[in-house]
């Protein structure tokens, strides 16, 4: 079955430290894979991509395939870094390739979130 | 200013009641969909709709019901048959574009407690 795992639930660091909000997800095709954030009173909104393989906010995340990992990393954590993070897998639904291929009929399958909480 | 407005931001509710959200989202969007976060269990998927005046259930539909009578709009009943109701509700949307991969446009959320 199609899993996505953040194994913690709260990570507390502080102000400059290293940061890496771990991932881990079981899916047998080729996994599309998204980082969400959400700031305190702000809406869920998309972070990364790992198909874009950019680095937003500082933030950066590698696919290893061979892990079947998609962690989340920033080297020095900012307090305004402060947020409930998701993980989240995209895959079809339909068998029609057509749907498919369209963008049509595709799930996120998502993990339980972690909080990342960066103090001063 | 485009996006998805969800309505009300807070509601109360009596048991036995039924009560409607809102969602609205005036990007264009062909696919929306309706999520309930609760602490520790993540987002877990409602309804979603691809296209107008079709839906499907998702992954914890019973007890709810949903609309999709134009684009723009997608509401969600949570009827008295849900037998835990208080919640964070999330409404989503995204564009069906070939290729496209699936990052979801949410709206800030209604927060639903029943009394």
């Amino acid at each position: 079955a199609q899993r996505v795992t953040q194994p913690e639930k709260l990570l507390s660091v502080f102000k400059g430290a290293p940061v890496e909000l771990k991932c881990n997800y079981s899916y047998s095709g080729s996994p599309e894979l998204f980082w969400y954030v959400q700031y305190s009173r702000q809406r869920l909104q998309l972070l990364l991509r790992h198909i874009s393989r950019e680095s937003i906010k500082g933030f950066t995340a590698d696919l290893n395939k061979g892990e079947t990992s998609f962690h989340l990393k920033k080297p020095f954590a900012q307090e305004e870094d402060s947020a409930m993070y998701y993980c989240a897998l995209s895959r079809p639904v339909g068998a029609l390739l057509r749907q498919i291929n369209a963008g049509n009929n595709r799930k996120l399958i998502w993990g339980l979130g972690t909080s990342l909480a960066v103090n001063p | 200013d485009g996006g998805i407005t969800q309505s009300p931001k807070y509601l109360f509710r009596k048991e036995g009641q039924n009560v409607t959200l809102s969602c609205e989202q005036n990007l264009n969007h062909d696919a929306m969909y309706w999520y309930r976060q609760d602490p520790g269990q993540g987002l877990r998927l409602i309804y979603y709709s691809q296209i107008v005046n079709d839906f499907q259930k998702g992954d914890i539909a019973e007890g709810y019901s949903v609309s999709r009578e134009k684009k723009e709009s997608f509401p969600l009943t949570v009827t008295s048959a849900q037998k835990n109701p208080t919640a964070f509700y999330l409404c989503a949307s995204r564009p069906t574009l070939r290729g496209y991969t699936g990052e979801l446009f949410f709206g800030e959320g209604s927060r639903l407690t029943v009394l």
